[in-house]
């Protein structure tokens, strides 16, 4: 099975800090992404990528930017975290036109 | 055109009965229908899914119902259990394009 490996189940950081979720697959996907989910509004996406050092927006990229140096990488970077970035963090990977297998998923708390 | 609306937002359903979980979409080019099973403090996984061709998937106790004239899904599943209590999320895609999800629905089955 694909393992998707997000590096923190928690995170607390302090408003202003430069924060790096990291996010490693263990199969050969092109396709990785970062949402957030949030009670309520289901899962955003923030940033996707379908190949090494390609990255698209998503419905909610601001205060975002993502780096994919190597294929099995996806980091999402919070460039001075805030704390309405409070949230369930979520990465996935897939194949083209396939599902998602997504990552457990790392609650960050900006305080 | 893009979305996908999903309803309920919540339901409760007694032990043995058989939950429904209802979506709709606007996009007509969308060609994958799947749904995707959470558990707390888990990230959401591929429980099933369907292709436009047919208009119904049976795995076990799982169930995706597809109407194309109605351009809607559901997902039934019978004989509920406490286990399948969880939070499930439709989702649509077309062709290579990511997938597009509702907004979720928290289930909970009673004893």
């Amino acid at each position: 099975d694909v393992k998707v490996t997000q590096s923190s189940r928690y995170l607390v950081k302090r408003t202003g800090e430069k924060v790096f979720l990291e996010c490693v697959q263990d199969m050969d996907h092109e396709n990785m992404f970062w949402y957030r989910q949030d009670p309520g509004l289901g899962l955003r996406l923030i940033y996707f990528s379908y190949d090494v050092k390609m990255k698209e927006k998503g419905d909610i990229p601001e205060g975002y930017s993502v780096s994919r140096e190597k294929k099995e990488r996806f980091s999402l970077i919070l460039e001075s975290a805030s704390t309405n970035q409070t949230s369930m963090y979520l990465c996935a990977s897939s194949l083209q036109g396939k599902g998602y297998t997504f990552g457990s998923g790392t609650r960050l708390t900006v305080v | 055109q893009q979305q996908v609306k999903q309803s309920p937002q919540s339901l409760i359903v007694q032990k043995g009965g058989i939950s429904i979980i209802n979506c709709a979409y606007e996009n007509t080019a969308f060609d994958y229908f799947p749904w995707y099973q959470q558990f707390p403090g888990k990230g959401p996984a591929l429980l099933i899914a369907i292709r436009p061709d047919v208009s119904e998937k049976k795995e076990g106790r799982f169930t995706i119902s597809f109407n194309k004239s109605a351009k809607q899904f559901s997902l039934h599943i019978m004989d509920s259990q406490p286990g399948d209590s969880a939070t499930y999320f439709c989702a649509a895609s077309t062709g290579f394009q990511k997938l597009v999800f509702g907004t979720g629905t928290r289930l909970l089955v009673s004893p």
